[in-house]
């Protein structure tokens, strides 16, 4: 049971360039979600998906789009990274919404 | 100021040792209060759930307590290990569907 996949764990881009981080979860939950993790700031919520069909913006939404590709699979895309967007992404999934969250583990990135 | 607050930072605590970290918010209306830890490297993960009703639930050597009535938990890590070294993050659940997230306790433990 892989539980939140995201792929990849490591990435360098250079400041403009874009790119999308992928996250599938198998646990058949309804609601998944991006967080940005930065030291000295805890996580916070980039975009959420209630449930297939759905996005919102969470508390970071600038410079970032999302796809609810299918139940299964939320997609964070940067189209013009910044060195302001280096840090730790994870992607989340719950069965009900903001309950009962099981993360991945995380993409590193870094924009130079 | 945030709406979760967790302390103390960071401690570094000797192995064998008992430690307890502190979590308080300001949120409501209260729904529920979970901890997570999470190792370097990896996502956070699930430790407790604890409802307005309960006020102590343990996993293992990790004991929570809630106190909704001063908005305060606590997490007590009893005979600490190497593996304890991770860090600890408070979540709040409250209002319609909302969270809100402390910065975490970092823990260290030494042999």
């Amino acid at each position: 049971n892989a539980g939140v996949t995201q792929t990849p764990k490591f990435q360098v881009l250079k400041t403009g360039q874009s790119m999308t981080l992928q996250c599938a979860q198998d646990m058949n939950h309804n609601s998944m979600y991006w967080y940005r993790q930065d030291p000295g700031m805890g996580l916070r919520l980039i975009y959420y998906s209630a449930s297939e069909g759905t996005t919102d913006k969470g508390e970071v939404p600038n410079g970032y789009n999302v796809s609810r590709l299918n139940k299964r699979e939320f997609s964070l895309r940067l189209e013009s990274a910044a060195p302001s967007q280096t840090s730790v992404y994870f992607c989340a999934s719950s069965g009900a919404l903001n309950y009962g969250y099981t993360f991945g583990s995380g993409t590193r990135l870094t924009v130079v | 100021k945030n709406q979760v607050e967790q302390s103390p930072q960071s401690l570094i605590i000797l192995e064998g040792k008992n430690c307890t970290l502190q979590c308080n918010y300001t949120v409501s209306p209260f729904s529920n209060l979970r901890w997570y830890k999470q190792d370097t490297g990896r996502g956070p993960v699930s430790l407790t759930i604890m409802t307005f009703s309960e006020n102590t639930k343990s996993n293992g050597r990790y004991t929570a307590t809630l106190d909704a009535d001063t908005k305060q938990s606590s997490l007590h890590i009893t005979a600490s290990q190497l593996s304890d070294s991770a860090s600890y993050i408070c979540v709040v659940s409250y209002g319609n569907n909302r969270l809100a997230f402390g910065k975490g306790n970092q823990v260290v433990v030494i042999p």
